[in-house]
């Protein structure tokens, strides 16, 4: 358990919806990052949020859009929703504003699929 | 644009064989670069390399940076079937430059007993 926790754990909705993931990092995690997995595309970076400010932008569409609050919990909102964005939602969280200075932690994911 | 290339893809071996997978980037600003397993759930940290530590250990794994290359490999000896995941490599941003945070498509491992 990496301390990472995510909700809901799997997710089943129609296109065109609009679905909300949660996330919450670690104690003492300041870091929260987001990142898409699909069967054909690989472990895509989305975004990462810092201490409540956004501080890297992957390729995130702009159906999608994600925020973190003062509490260092985060949600990612997929709007528009498409068949293409079925994959699996996972969210990680780290101590430091930059990758490259420390691990990241990897919470369970949540599996969203769109019929 | 970073790019972050993984090889081989899939590797099947037999219980005991010894295991390299490979790991190439091209990325402004290197900092580090990291491994990770992923089974069937989330990816879990392996080794993070960085210029002052090119070099790290952990039982089976063992993996090697190599800044003149753009490379990094990472070793497993002695397989075990629960060895078997996805390798994957990545190289996270330099957050002043805003930079992705670039994964590798990661390679599968299958260890048959």
């Amino acid at each position: 358990d990496s301390g990472v926790t995510q909700t809901p754990k799997h997710l089943i909705t129609a296109t065109g919806q609009r679905v909300t993931l949660r996330c919450s990092p670690r104690s003492g995690d300041l870091s929260v990052y987001w990142y898409q997995q699909s069967l054909d595309q690989g472990l895509q970076f989305l975004i990462q949020y810092y201490n409540g400010e956004e501080r890297a932008k992957g390729n995130i569409l702009e159906r999608f859009s994600a925020q973190q609050f003062p509490d260092l919990h985060s949600e990612l909102n997929l709007s528009s929703l498409e068949l293409g964005d079925s994959a699996l939602y996972f969210c990680a969280s780290s101590i430091h504003p930059g990758g490259g200075s420390d691990e990241q932690f990897f919470g369970p994911g949540t599996r969203l699929t769109v019929l | 644009e970073d790019k972050v290339v993984q090889s081989p893809l899939s590797l099947v071996v037999h219980e005991g064989d010894t295991v390299t997978l490979n790991c190439s980037y091209e990325v402004t600003n290197f900092r580090s670069l990291l491994w990770y397993k992923q089974e069937k759930k989330a990816p879990t940290f392996l080794f993070m390399l960085t210029s002052s530590g090119i070099e790290k250990k952990s039982g089976r794994l063992s993996s090697i940076l190599d800044k003149k290359e753009l490379s990094s490999i990472l070793n497993i000896t002695a397989t075990q079937t629960g060895d078997s995941a996805i390798y994957l490599c990545a190289v996270p941003p330099e957050y002043n430059y805003g930079q992705n945070f670039v994964f590798g498509p990661g390679t599968r491992l299958s260890v048959l007993p």
